[in-house]
């Protein structure tokens, strides 16, 4: 499984964007980019995935770089209730075999 | 309704004791998982079971035994409990196939402390 790299914490102001990056430099071609969320004393949940093309759903955006190397989820009006850890994860066609890395902590501040 | 539950939400236990933690979906999933999240909050997956098969067994000791009677339901049962068996505890479901298993649906967690 390719590895990701993020930022281990991030601040965001309450009704602002919040963009997270996650570097993916060793992504192969049939590997796709997902997003799960962790909120305090809850289980993971999914957000947002992709392979080469940018995707919009409720929840968020994922811009993915045309070399697929790096990855930025866009949280596009960022909530209080949005304060979770983010995780970044590579994957393919492999089961289910989801590996969490440490995350990406963020904080939206009021 | 709830879509993933466990049951109990949290277990506390004597070292060398013998316990189980609950899980049921109803979403209709095949595939059931077990991920344990340790202290440093690192998640991992444990196993996965696809309509009752065991699909992924992550090297996990064999005092680790999951169960599932019905595709509905992946129970995990841990002998003689050890120190280092204190974590949290999810399961998981998805739908079989393809990149269906990467989008998967989490518990609310066990949160198994052992003295």
């Amino acid at each position: 499984d390719a590895k990701t790299t993020q930022p281990p914490s991030m601040d965001c102001a309450e009704g602002r964007a919040a963009n997270l990056p996650c570097n993916h430099s060793t992504i192969s071609g049939n590997e796709y980019v997902y997003w799960y969320r962790q909120i305090h004393s809850q289980g993971p949940q999914y957000i947002i995935h992709g392979l080469k093309n940018n995707e919009t759903n409720e929840m968020a955006s994922l811009i993915i770089t045309e070399d697929r190397k790096s990855s930025t989820l866009i949280l596009p009006h960022a909530t209080l209730r949005d304060t979770a850890v983010y995780y970044c994860i590579v994957i393919g066609n492999q089961g289910g075999k989801l590996i969490f890395g440490q995350g990406t902590e963020l904080s939206v501040k009021p | 309704d709830t879509a993933v539950s466990q049951t109990p939400k949290y277990l506390v236990t004597q070292m060398g004791n013998d316990k189980s933690i609950k899980c049921e979906q109803n979403l209709g999933h095949d595939t059931m998982y077990w991920y344990k999240q340790d202290s440093k909050k690192f998640l991992k997956i444990m196993f996965s079971y696809n309509n009752k098969e065991l699909i992924i067994n992550e090297t996990v000791p064999n005092r680790f035994s999951p169960k599932s009677p019905d595709k509905a339901h992946l129970n995990l049962h841990i002998n003689s409990l050890e120190l280092g068996d204190s974590a949290v505890y999810f399961c998981a479901s998805s739908q079989v196939g393809g990149l269906s298993y990467n989008e998967q649906f989490f518990g609310p967690g066990t949160r198994l402390t052992v003295l």
